[in-house]
């Protein structure tokens, strides 16, 4: 079984302040995605990476994919109270059938 | 609105009974793919459906059940319902670079 671990498991921050959530796993991907999720919503798709060290941008949003592609990060910068959320990374696994697997996620909240 | 259209929004039933969740997959995705999320567990795969055809199974228990139609919306069964499974049930639709949520159903069994 493929597991994806993210930690922090919970961030509560300062509107204004950077943050860095980290998305682990001891399989390749063959790619990576970022959601958020409101309470009571679905998730919503941030981003897709799929090349070894990428790095991919969305306003205050940066996202990098490991060289190796076994692990991703996000970082928020100046986070705002919008930003609230859960933040979930999903992984895709080569090989044979391609099924995407979710890490743990991070309950982040911002303070204004 | 996301494209991805799930009812009911809520459910609550009593345990040992039977229930369906209904799910349009957004206008042009063939797959369907079923979540459970309860408080402790995260978001755990159920199945996929592709074109009406099984082509994935996770974690689904045996009193679980889906299926895809021709018009390729897709219900999900859950039948002898225990208070455990009371949880969040989404699906999505997309593909593994990038999926598409619904808004839920959100079960609770008294």
């Amino acid at each position: 079984t493929q597991l994806l671990e993210q930690s922090p498991q919970f961030l509560s921050i300062q509107e204004g302040e950077n943050l860095t959530v980290y998305c682990n796993s001891s399989s390749v991907f063959s790619s990576l995605q970022w959601y958020r999720q409101e309470p009571g919503e679905g998730p919503v798709l941030l981003v897709t990476v799929v090349t070894g060290g990428e790095v991919k941008k969305l306003k205050r949003l940066t996202f990098q994919f490991g060289d190796a592609r076994k692990d991703s990060s996000l970082h928020i910068t100046a986070a705002q109270p919008g930003d609230t959320g859960l933040y979930l990374c999903a992984g895709a696994f080569s090989g044979g059938y391609q099924k995407v697997t979710f890490g743990t996620g991070t309950k982040l909240q911002v303070i204004p | 609105d996301s494209g991805v259209t799930q009812t009911p929004k809520h459910l609550i039933t009593a345990t040992g009974q039977r229930v369906t969740l209904r799910c349009s997959p957004r206008s042009g995705d063939l797959s369907v793919y079923w979540y459970q999320q309860s408080l402790d567990q995260g978001l755990q795969f159920l199945i996929q459906y592709y074109n009406g055809e099984e082509r994935a199974k996770g974690n689904i228990l045996e009193r679980f059940s889906a299926q895809q139609f021709p018009d390729l919306h897709s219900e999900l069964n859950l039948s002898s319902l225990e208070l455990g499974d009371s949880a969040l049930y989404f699906c999505a639709s997309g593909t593994v670079n990038g999926y598409t949520f619904g808004s839920g159903t959100r079960l609770t069994v008294v």
